[in-house]
């Protein structure tokens, strides 16, 4: 079956660094998501990794390990901004749509 | 990436009734997706409309509910039909652009049921 788990919440403090993990079984493999979503907006892409290794992008970045089905998202420099849900997505190759976590509330707090 | 843009952004219809959302990118795309997401909850799929053919649902959503329109490569629309107050929720469409096929969202369609 396809499982997708994210921790529910997660509280960090501004300036500090927060790792936001992501575990997925799927029949498939073509890639995993992150996206942000604050509160009454719509998702945004954050990052993509297809191959495993870390992807950095500014305060954001992200690793993949397709051998353990595991990814996490890493945000340093933590800002009150920064506060919103983060989901995990993973696209299996067999029909190419994603597959997305409950995804993970994140709130900093000054 | 894409601009995508939907209307309405909200609105307010009373059960039986029916709405249709509007989904419009500034580039043409192949697949096109239409997602319902509830208060506190992730995203489900409720469609994937290509460009000159018939969408295709997922599990627990039909046609006569949901009708998906596809005209051209820049638009889409999605109807709910025969509204109940079940229904509220918001309303999400996108399209995969890139090299990645990341999916970009539209700012989404707030539906209340009453």
């Amino acid at each position: 079956g396809q499982n997708i788990d994210q921790p529910t919440e997660m509280t960090a403090t501004e300036g500090a660094i927060v790792q936001i993990n992501c575990t997925y079984q799927t029949s498939g493999f073509n890639g995993l998501f992150w996206y942000q979503q604050h509160a009454g907006e719509a998702p945004t892409f954050l990052s993509y990794n297809v191959l495993d290794g870390l992807e950095e992008k500014g305060r954001f970045s992200s690793f993949l390990s397709r051998s353990k089905g595991y990814s996490y998202l890493l945000l340093k420099e933590l800002q009150m901004k920064d506060s919103a849900s983060y989901l995990c997505a993973v696209r299996e190759d067999s029909n190419y749509q994603l597959i997305w976590g409950a995804g993970t509330k994140l709130i900093i707090k000054p | 990436s894409a601009v995508i843009s939907q209307k309405p952004s909200r609105d307010i219809c009373q059960r039986g009734t029916s709405l249709t959302i509007q989904c419009q990118v500034d580039s043409q795309v192949t697949m096109m997706f239409w997602y319902r997401q509830q208060p506190g909850q992730s995203l489900t799929l409720i469609a994937t409309a290509n460009q000159g053919s018939e969408a295709t649902y997922e599990s627990g959503f039909v046609i006569d509910k949901f009708p998906i329109s596809r005209p051209n490569l820049t638009f889409s629309t999605l109807t709910v039909s025969n509204m109940s107050p079940e229904d509220s929720s918001i309303y999400l469409c996108s399209v995969e652009v890139g090299e990645s096929l990341a999916q970009y969202f539209g700012p989404g369609t707030r539906l209340t049921v009453l």
